[in-house]
C-alpha cells in the first residue's frame, strides 16, 4: 500500500544549526512533492513545491531535495531560529487533479535558543 | 482577499446528530478539498472537487457528504455524527496550475462528538 513516512515525530536542535527533515514514500509515483508548515491550532501553510524532474529547490533559508530513485525528499532549514519551531508536513501529488494529495504525519521541530 | 474561511471554529455534537461544516474561498480556485487531522497525525483526504458540480471521494469518505453548487463554496455534511469523527477539519483550495500548485488551507473546525 502507499505510504509516506516522515522521520522522527520530533526533532530538537540548537539555534543556528541546520535542521534536516526527511520524507520517504513507498508504492507512490508523485509528480510533485510539497512541504507545509503548521503551527499549533492553525491550518498548514505552503512553503515549497518541487517537481519530479527537479533535484533541488531553494527559498531563503529553506532547501528541498527530491530523489525519485531513493523515493525521498529532504527539507533543510539553515541558520535555524526559535521562530522556525513548528510541525512540518510533506505532501505528495500526482500530476493530475491538484486537489488530491497524500500527506505524512509530520515532524515537530523545536529550535532551542 | 479573505482566502479560505471556515465556520464554525468549534462544534460539539452528540452521537447521531447531523451538521454542516462551511467552507468558502474568494480566490476563484477550481479545486477544493476537505481533510481531517487527528492528534499527532497528518491530513487525510475526505472529499474533493475539481469544479462546480463535480465532486469525488478521497481516502476516508464514509459518513460525510459534499456538494459544490458554486465555485466559492464547498460544504461538508456529517450525516449521523459518531465519536470516531472527533477531529479537526480543514478545507483547502488550489488553482490547479502546474506552476503554482500550492494549497491554501482554512483555519480549521474543531469538532467533538460525544
Amino acid at each position: 500500500s502507499q505510504k509516506i513516512e516522515q522521520n522522527s515525530e520530533a526533532l530538537n536542535i540548537q539555534e543556528g544549526k541546520t535542521a534536516t527533515l526527511t520524507c520517504n514514500y513507498t508504492n507512490y509515483s508523485p509528480a510533485y512533492l510539497q512541504w507545509y508548515r503548521q503551527d499549533p491550532g492553525r491550518g498548514p501553510v505552503f512553503l515549497l513545491l518541487i517537481r519530479e524532474n527537479e533535484k533541488e529547490k531553494r527559498k531563503e533559508r529553506l532547501k528541498v531535495t527530491f530523489d525519485t530513485t531513493l523515493k525521498q525528499s529532504l527539507f533543510h532549514i539553515t541558520a535555524s531560529q526559535p521562530a522556525d519551531s513548528a510541525t512540518y508536513l510533506c505532501g505528495l501529488k500526482p500530476d493530475t487533479n491538484a486537489g488530491k494529495s497524500t500527506f505524512g504525519d509530520g515532524t515537530t521541530l523545536t529550535v532551542k535558543p | 482577499n479573505a482566502g479560505v474561511t471556515q465556520t464554525p471554529k468549534f462544534q460539539v455534537l452528540k452521537t447521531g446528530q447531523s451538521m454542516t461544516l462551511q467552507c468558502a474561498q474568494d480566490m476563484n480556485h477550481e479545486y477544493m478539498s476537505w481533510y481531517r487531522q487527528d492528534p499527532g497525525m497528518g491530513l487525510r483526504l475526505i472529499h474533493y472537487s475539481v469544479g462546480a458540480g463535480i465532486t469525488d471521494q478521497g481516502e476516508v469518505p464514509n459518513g460525510y457528504n459534499v456538494s459544490r453548487s458554486t465555485t466559492e463554496d464547498f460544504p461538508l455534511r456529517l450525516l449521523s455524527a459518531a465519536p470516531s469523527q472527533t477531529s479537526v477539519y480543514f478545507c483547502a483550495s488550489t488553482t490547479g496550475s502546474t506552476s503554482y500548485n500550492e494549497q491554501f488551507f482554512g483555519p480549521g473546525t474543531r469538532l467533538t462528538v460525544l
